[in-house]
């Protein structure tokens, strides 16, 4: 069976801390992985595509460990508009174009 | 831009109607989702469709139907209601090939009680 984990949360952060969260894959042969933001009530939406090592995108980093099957999201200054639930996402090499996701995990920026 | 675009946003069943939930992209994506979202779990796939004129079962499709209409709608009917699939359903799009997906864009959902 193909999975997803993450940690729920939900992780209570002071504004201006750097927060960071992993999401653990079940299968080795997994080709593309994402991370998506979804606000209460909201469709989640794409926050960044992690194809290679990892990426930077201002505040956020993404980073992949093929050989530990994780992946992680780093978020640096944290601001209160980072409030939200953040969605792993890994599309799994032999799904057929099916996306695996996580449950999330609920991020709090406090003042 | 409209993206995708999905109709009702909110509708209250009884048991044992049905309806039809409308999804239409712009985005010429390839391929089409439904999925239902439960609180504190996460997305479920319900159907999909890798391209016009096929259709897959997800991983939760019992009680529901898909039409892929054209390139750009893909509907879901749900034949006789049950409070079971009072959830948020979203449709989405993405550009595949050769077995990837490249993100999802989408809809904003709609919200289905079934009483």
């Amino acid at each position: 069976r193909k999975e997803v984990e993450q940690d729920p949360g939900p992780f209570n952060v002071p504004e201006g801390a750097t927060v960071a969260f992993n999401c653990t894959y079940s299968n080795s042969a997994s080709q593309s992985f994402f991370w998506y933001r979804q606000d209460c009530r909201k469709e989640p939406k794409l926050l960044m595509s992690v194809y290679s090592s990892g990426n930077e995108d201002g505040r956020f980093t993404a980073q992949l460990n093929r050989a530990s099957q994780y992946i992680s999201l780093l978020i640096r200054d944290s601001k209160l508009s980072d409030s939200a639930t953040y969605l792993c996402v890994v599309n799994f090499m032999d799904s057929n174009y099916q996306l695996i996701w996580g449950a999330g995990t609920k991020l709090i920026i406090k003042p | 831009n409209a993206g995708v675009t999905q109709t009702p946003k909110f509708q209250v069943l009884k048991t044992g109607q049905s309806m039809t939930l409308q999804c239409a992209q712009d985005m010429n994506h390839n391929s089409m989702y439904w999925y239902r979202q439960d609180p504190g779990m996460g997305l479920r796939l319900i159907y999909y469709s890798a391209s016009e004129g096929t259709t897959d079962k997800g991983e939760v499709p019992n009680g529901y139907n898909v039409s892929r209409l054209n390139k750009r709608e893909f509907s879901l009917r749900l034949e006789s209601a049950a409070p079971s699939q009072t959830s948020v359903y979203f449709c989405a799009s993405s550009f595949s090939t050769e077995g990837v997906s490249y993100g999802y864009t989408f809809g904003s959902g709609t919200r289905l009680t079934v009483v």
